[in-house]
C-alpha cells in the first residue's frame, strides 16, 4: 500500500521563476494538505484540498495556489518565487473534509538562487 | 489566532530514562492535538491525538500525553526511552488547518 508521494525530491530555481510541485495521497485517502517547512522551524500550513476545492488556507499570499484532481492527487504551484520561499514543502493526506494530516511525504526540498 | 510553543530545543537523554516534552497551545476554538514524530531519515509521521474524552492519551511505542485543559498543555512522556527513540518530536493543533510547534529533537545516548 503505496504512502503519500511527493515529486521531484529536490528543486532548484531563481527568484521570479514559477513551480508546481506534485503530491499523490496514500491509497483511500481524499484530502490533502500542503505545508512548508522552513529549516529548524515547524511545517506551516499552506491550503487543503478536499473534493477539487481548496477548503482551508492558512497566512500565505495569492502566489500560492493550488489544485485537486478527480483522482485526489494535488498540485502545490508558487509564482514569483522569492528566497524566502526557499523551504521544504511537505503534503499531507487525510479521509475527509478538516482532517488532521494522517500520512506526510518525504517533501520537495526547494531552492530558490 | 492559534499557536504552538515546545519549550525544549533539544533534549539529550540516557537509555531507561523517563520522558516528558513540554508543549503549550493556545486555540480559540475547539481543541484537537496531536504529537508527531519524525525519526532519522523518515517522514513526519502521527504518534497520538487527543479530541475529548480522558484528557490521559496514549500512542504508539509506549508513548502517552495528557492534556490539561487549565495549563493549555500536552505534554509528550514515556516511562523509559530508548536509542530508538531518537528523532524529532512535533506538538500540532487543530484538526485539518494544524499548526505545529517548531519541534524538539531528543537524543538517546545508548
Amino acid at each position: 500500500d503505496a504512502g503519500v508521494t511527493q515529486s521531484p525530491t529536490h528543486l532548484i530555481k531563481t527568484r521570479g521563476q514559477q513551480v508546481t510541485l506534485r503530491c499523490s495521497p496514500k491509497s483511500g485517502h481524499d484530502t490533502v494538505s500542503w505545508y512548508q517547512q522552513a529549516l529548524g522551524q515547524g511545517p506551516q500550513f499552506i491550503f487543503q484540498y478536499y473534493e477539487e476545492e481548496e477548503r482551508q488556507r492558512g497566512n500565505f499570499p495569492d502566489r500560492f495556489s493550488g489544485h485537486q484532481f478527480p483522482n485526489y492527487s494535488s498540485e502545490l504551484n508558487v509564482n514569483a518565487l522569492l528566497l524566502g520561499d526557499s523551504a521544504l514543502y511537505l503534503c499531507a493526506s487525510s479521509l475527509g473534509a478538516g482532517a488532521q494530516p494522517q500520512h506526510f511525504g518525504d517533501g520537495t526540498r526547494l531552492s530558490i538562487l | 489566532a492559534q499557536s504552538v510553543s515546545q519549550h525544549n530545543h533539544h533534549v539529550i537523554l540516557s537509555e531507561a530514562a523517563s520522558l516528558e516534552l513540554g508543549c503549550n497551545y493556545s486555540y480559540g476554538g475547539t481543541v484537537n492535538l496531536f504529537w508527531y514524530v519524525q525519526y532519522p531519515g523518515q517522514h513526519l509521521q502521527l504518534l497520538l491525538k487527543y479530541f475529548s474524552g480522558d484528557p490521559l492519551v496514549k500512542g504508539i511505542k509506549g508513548f502517552e500525553a495528557e492534556f490539561i485543559k487549565s495549563k493549555f498543555s500536552f505534554n509528550l512522556r514515556k516511562p523509559s526511552v530508548q536509542w530508538s527513540d531518537t528523532a524529532e518530536y512535533f506538538c500540532a493543533v487543530g484538526a485539518g488547518k494544524s499548526t505545529f510547534g517548531d519541534g524538539t529533537t531528543l537524543t538517546v545516548k545508548p
